[in-house]
């Protein structure tokens, strides 16, 4: 049983444009919920990360919104360029959880110049 | 980068066969985990190394297997392989236990025919 559910799978933003990535999970003992960037032939590297006890985070272009009502967050990237073209995966973990990280399937993000 | 290394960079084997995939920890990490990441997907928890003993361990059988060594370095063996096998190896550090924050390698791309 998927916990994290990520949308759109792929998602086309113009150079300068906003990218918004959502993502929905199921289990509320969840407590640390990252975002992760892929490039291809590279590993997930961490981008931004937030805790339920936030609303928001935000960290240059990129902006983690947090609504725990709903159990849902979402990844910003304002201003994007041909650069952030790569896979983003959000993921989601709980205290003690023992490294067991619970990532979405992910989002294919394309910039175009 | 992250620090974190893993060889080989790409492996082709046969099924039945076995696998030893391995991954330096960066500098002052004592904690590893272990993630099979399919093509088009998130990667996922096959299991944790902490201090030498697997410590925490994802749905995947008990032909996934591990070892941790005293300067933290860490492989993945997986015995008998099978097809659905094929997939990305990511290894993740972590500065202790309760660390968040986990660091991914390039990962190792197995191919199993």
């Amino acid at each position: 049983q998927q916990q994290v559910k990520q949308s759109p799978q792929s998602l086309i933003v113009q150079k300068g444009g906003i990218s918004i990535i959502n993502c929905a999970y199921e289990n509320t003992a969840f407590d640390y919920f990252p975002w992760y960037q892929q490039f291809p032939g590279k590993g997930p590297a961490l981008l931004i990360a937030i805790r339920p006890d936030v609303s928001e985070k935000k960290e240059g272009r990129f902006t983690i919104s947090f609504n725990k009502s709903a159990k849902q967050f979402s990844l910003h990237i304002m201003d994007s360029q041909p650069g952030d073209s790569a896979t983003y995966f959000c993921a989601a973990s709980m205290r003690g959880s023992q490294g067991n990280l619970i990532f979405g399937k992910g989002t294919k993000l394309s910039v175009k110049p | 980068e992250t620090g974190v290394t893993q060889s080989p960079t790409h492996l082709i084997k046969t099924r039945g066969q076995q696998v030893t995939l391995r991954c330096s920890s960066q500098s002052g990490h004592n904690t590893v985990s272990w993630y099979q990441q399919a093509l088009g997907q998130g990667p996922q928890f096959i299991f944790q190394y902490y201090r030498e003993e697997e410590n925490g361990r994802g749905n995947f059988p008990p032909r996934f297997s591990g070892l941790q060594f005293p300067n933290y370095s860490s492989e993945l063996n997986v015995n008998a392989l099978e097809l659905d096998d094929s997939a990305l190896y990511l290894c993740a550090s972590r500065t202790t236990l309760l660390g968040e924050t986990q660091y991914f390698g390039p990962g190792t791309r197995l191919l199993v025919l």
